[in-house]
């Protein structure tokens, strides 16, 4: 597609369920990363994929995070045990990878409210 | 730890007036800095300074690089109220730590 492709762009979800949010990066781009945006706050790296390379996984906030890529295509974000603290937004990048200086492209994000 | 600091936070301005936003930086293995524009949803790339001293300009906005002071700014001259978002900025790095950490970003406002 031309851009980054997140779904749902919206997630409401009960206390302790878990979620699982969705990631399509741009053709051809080995590098994707996800980040977390609470309301009113910066971006907060969560995790970053690079080609067949073992994820950079050192900003998942908690074991109840976890997510997965699938060679240089989709990824997805999930989340256990959801608590409210974990309502924020939540967005996908991609870029051409680390062999390229290149910036990355954003996803318009999913917005997930824990109630 | 990979420090990033933009100034001022916020700022509210005239439509017509200049702004500039300022980026300092500490990082190890720095490549390029970032600037990315977020208005109410995924932020939109600006500009990529990876050299010192040569300004990159786009319309109205301009920015950059001083990797000696290791500081950044981005310029906006006659703001428009459709230049109201929040300004990030990013340094890139090199090798295989190469996400980028975002700076908290200065929430600009242009009244008419």
């Amino acid at each position: 597609g031309a851009g980054v492709s997140q779904s749902p762009s919206n997630k409401v979800t009960e206390k302790g369920k878990d979620v699982e949010l969705r990631c399509d990066p741009i053709s051809g781009h080995t590098a994707l990363y996800w980040y977390r945006q609470r309301l009113g706050q910066g971006l907060e790296f969560l995790i970053y994929f690079q080609g067949n390379s073992a994820p950079d996984k050192s900003g998942l906030p908690s074991d109840r995070f976890s997510a997965e890529r699938t060679g240089e295509s989709v990824s997805t974000l999930t989340i256990q045990r959801t608590q409210q603290e974990d309502s924020a937004v939540y967005l996908c990048a991609s870029s051409l990878g680390r062999n390229y200086n290149s910036p990355l492209h954003f996803g318009n994000g999913t917005r997930l409210t824990v109630t | 730890e990979d420090k990033v600091v933009q100034s001022p936070l916020s700022l509210v301005v005239h439509e017509g007036d200049t702004v500039t936003l300022n980026c300092s930086y500490e990082v190890t293995n720095f490549r390029s800095l970032l600037w990315y524009k977020q208005e109410k949803k995924a932020p939109t790339f600006l500009f990529m300074l990876t050299s010192s001293g040569i300004e990159k300009k786009s319309g109205r906005l301009s920015s950059i690089l001083d990797k000696k002071e290791l500081f950044s700014i981005l310029n906006i001259t006659a703001t428009q109220t459709g230049d109201s978002a929040v300004y990030l900025c990013a340094p890139a790095l090199a090798g295989t730590a190469s996400k980028l950490t975002f700076g908290t970003g200065t929430r600009l406002q242009v009244t008419l």
